[in-house]
């Protein structure tokens, strides 16, 4: 059963701090990850996909991928009251169908 | 870009009611489109894949008969929740993915359609 596991939270930071959003996934092939953001009551919106094993940047947000380690983590500086949401990590399995495997989600609270 | 239109937002009905869902696609084509139900403070729940020109691919103790899947189009798949009973009620959310892009391209999500069967 190919697992992908999240702190479910709530995780609570003040304004302007950085929040640090953690997951880990059970399959080894997995080969692309994905972090969404889900408003109370909407859809998912994508955030940021990574694909290599290193630190993605785009604007305040950093996705940091480690295969070996099969740990993935989203990082969010300056964090603002706005990105009070669930934070979903996804996860796609080599030879999947396109088919995605989301963690339970990890409630952030920013803090004016 | 990659735009995906789900209809209704929101449906009301009794109890016995079959309610159809729509996904669509506004600026690319998606061969492969995906319905996933969600329960309050529960994550996304994949139901089925659909595939357009095909049959559904139905995950484990999803009923296929009850959730009708048709994908007839490059831009638009429908669920039809049939018989609709107060445990149906939940979030659901359909995505698609542009069949241009790469196998790790993202899906995109739809709006959402809360249902509540009374």
């Amino acid at each position: 059963q190919k697992e992908v596991e999240q702190n479910s939270g709530p995780l609570s930071v003040p304004e302007g701090a950085i929040a640090s959003l953690n997951c880990t996934y059970s399959d080894r092939g997995s080969q692309s990850f994905f972090w969404y953001r889900q408003y109370s009551g909407k859809s998912p919106e994508l955030i940021m996909s990574i694909y290599s094993n290193g630190d993605k940047e785009d604007g305040r947000f950093t996705a940091q991928l480690n295969k070996a380690s099969q740990y993935v983590s989203l990082l969010i500086r300056d964090s603002q009251p706005s990105d009070s949401a669930t934070y979903l990590c996804a996860v796609k399995a080599r030879g999947s169908n396109y088919k995605l495997t989301f963690g339970k989600g990890t409630l952030l609270t920013v803090n004016p | 870009g990659a735009v995906v239109s789900q209809h209704p937002s929101r449906v009301i009905c009794k109890s016995g009611t079959s309610v159809k869902i729509e996904c669509r696609s506004l600026d690319f084509q998606a061969t492969t489109m995906f319905w996933y139900r969600q329960f309050p403070k529960q994550s996304l729940m994949l139901m089925a894949t659909s595939n357009e020109g095909s049959k559904a691919t139905y995950e484990q103790g999803v009923e296929k008969d009850k959730f009708l899947i048709n994908h007839a189009s490059l831009t638009l798949s429908t669920l039809t929740v049939t018989s609709a009973h107060p445990e149906d009620s939940s979030f659901y959310i359909c995505s698609a993915r542009d069949r241009t892009g790469l196998s790790n391209q993202p899906q995109h999500f739809g709006d959402g359609t809360r249902l509540s069967i009374l």
